[in-house]
């Protein structure tokens, strides 16, 4: 089983629409929890954190659910520009030095 | 926001030869630095933790003696790909550890390697 699991869609919706992603992982003590972005044949970037609290950052807000081994993200009022792959990305064990573990990635085309 | 470069952005090399590519921390000292590797339509995965002044950590089924990493200051990582096959062509990227308090990881801009 994959540590991190994304649904890859593609997600195609219109401009304005909401959409959600999920993305589970299975190791239980992972310690932080991520979005990124990532444009075509870029690095990724950050999108945000994602806190047990649940957190958001203007249109777009993240869940985790760490007894279900569980994170999302809502995106409100799509924009054209949100046309991205967006990763689901979990914080290995501190051994590892912290590097991360990613998804395959959820694919999203807004369309006008 | 801190900045990660990487050297070259794209390399096209035939099979045989070896190819370097670096990654620098520009304004910060990261005594840990990440390569990864990303397969079209795959996702970014680990080859190995670079810590500055020992030597690196490879993930399983890596090949140590393949993918060379120097780390010998903290602001410089390299990767060498040695005796590079079509199989190695690749999207590389590095991320650096900010080594103050935040220690958040930044990334390099990738670099795009086709052996032919």
């Amino acid at each position: 089983r994959k540590e991190v699991e994304q649904d890859p869609g593609p997600f195609n919706v219109p401009e304005g629409a909401t959409v959600a992603f999920n993305c589970t992982y299975s190791n239980s003590a992972s310690q932080s929890f991520f979005w990124y972005r990532q444009d075509c044949r870029k690095e990724p970037k950050l999108l945000m954190s994602v806190y047990s609290s649940g957190n958001e950052d203007g249109r777009f807000t993240a869940q985790l659910n760490r007894a279900s081994q569980y994170i999302s993200l809502l995106i409100r009022d799509s924009k054209l520009s949100d046309s991205a792959t967006y990763l689901c990305v979990v914080n290995n064990h501190p051994y590892r030095g912290y590097a991360l573990n990613f998804g395959k990635g959820t694919s999203l085309l807004v369309t006008p | 926001g801190a900045v990660v470069s990487q050297h070259p952005s794209r390399v096209i090399c035939k099979s045989g030869t070896s190819v370097k590519i670096e990654c620098r921390s520009l304004d910060f000292q990261a005594t840990t630095m990440f390569w990864y590797r990303q397969f079209p339509k795959k996702s970014l995965m680990l080859m190995a933790t670079s810590n500055e002044g020992s030597k690196a950590t490879y993930e399983q089924g890596v090949e140590k003696d393949k993918f060379l990493i120097n780390h010998a200051s903290l602001t410089l990582s390299t990767l060498t790909v040695t005796s590079a096959h079509p199989e190695d062509s690749s999207f590389y990227i590095c991320s650096a550890r900010d080594r103050g308090a935040s220690g958040e990881q930044y990334f390099g801009p990738g670099t795009r390697l086709t052996v032919t």
